[in-house]
């Protein structure tokens, strides 16, 4: 059974850069198709990108293009995501989640989550 | 983008009473379309996909129901368990989108 377990909240400057571990265990990263979702406190789910296996490739939501960065360490089975240019709006819970098998060629549905990460983003 | 539009955004039931949740989709989604149930402090956790498939392990109680546009989420008889908010998600087409949720309080 995979699980999915989460680096501790950080606190940045309006600016600055953040990056978000994500660590896999009961399955290896390089089958699995991680993506990245936040939540600002008392809001919604925000889909912000993860791997398309249709296309093995990573997509971004076209809001974060530009600031957000997805990578995958197999070696340490580690998934990990970097926004950059923080800014107020940016404060949130980070979590990853799995999209089912890259060899499935098809993205599944979000099944296994991580614990969540949050976030702070303050002068 | 595929816009999700849920509603009602709060519903106010007892325990015992059936909740229904709506979810509109600003243009066809398929049947791919899934729920998720988030508690306070919690990761989501998946309800349904493709529109009707209980996912592991999730009570009965718990259906879903729609194509195309239109989606419903029904809960038959809530339970003190079930008092938390609702997303819906479609993954017909990229970029993947939320809804914007429905709580689920006690009255």
């Amino acid at each position: 059974q995979v699980q999915l377990e989460q680096s501790g909240a950080e606190v940045k400057k309006p600016g600055a850069s953040v990056k978000v571990s994500c660590k896999v265990s009961g399955n290896t990263l390089s089958e699995l198709s991680i993506h990245w979702v936040r939540q600002a406190p008392g809001k919604g789910l925000e889909w912000m990108g993860g791997f398309d296996p249709e296309d093995t490739k990573t997509i971004y939501a076209q809001k974060f293009q530009g600031r957000v960065t997805m990578t995958e360490d197999t070696s340490t089975d580690t998934a990990y995501m970097e926004l950059t240019s923080l800014r107020s709006e940016d404060a949130a819970v980070y979590f990853c989640t799995t999209g089912g098998y890259k060899w499935e060629y098809i993205l599944n549905w979000f099944d296994t989550w991580g614990q969540g990460t949050l976030v702070t983003v303050s002068s | 983008e595929i816009v999700l539009t849920q509603s009602p955004s709060t519903l106010s039931l007892s325990p015992g009473e059936r909740a229904t949740l709506s979810c509109r989709a600003s243009q066809s989604a398929g049947n791919l379309v899934a729920w998720y149930q988030q508690k306070r402090g919690q990761a989501p956790r998946l309800l349904i996909s493709h529109a009707f498939t209980r996912a592991t392990g999730v009570p009965a109680r718990f259906s879903g129901n729609g194509s195309e546009t239109d989606f419903t989420l029904t809960i038959s008889s809530l339970q003190p368990d079930d008092f938390a908010v609702y997303y819906c998600q479609q993954r017909f087409a990229w970029p993947l989108t939320f809804g914007g949720g429905t709580k689920v309080e006690i009255k």
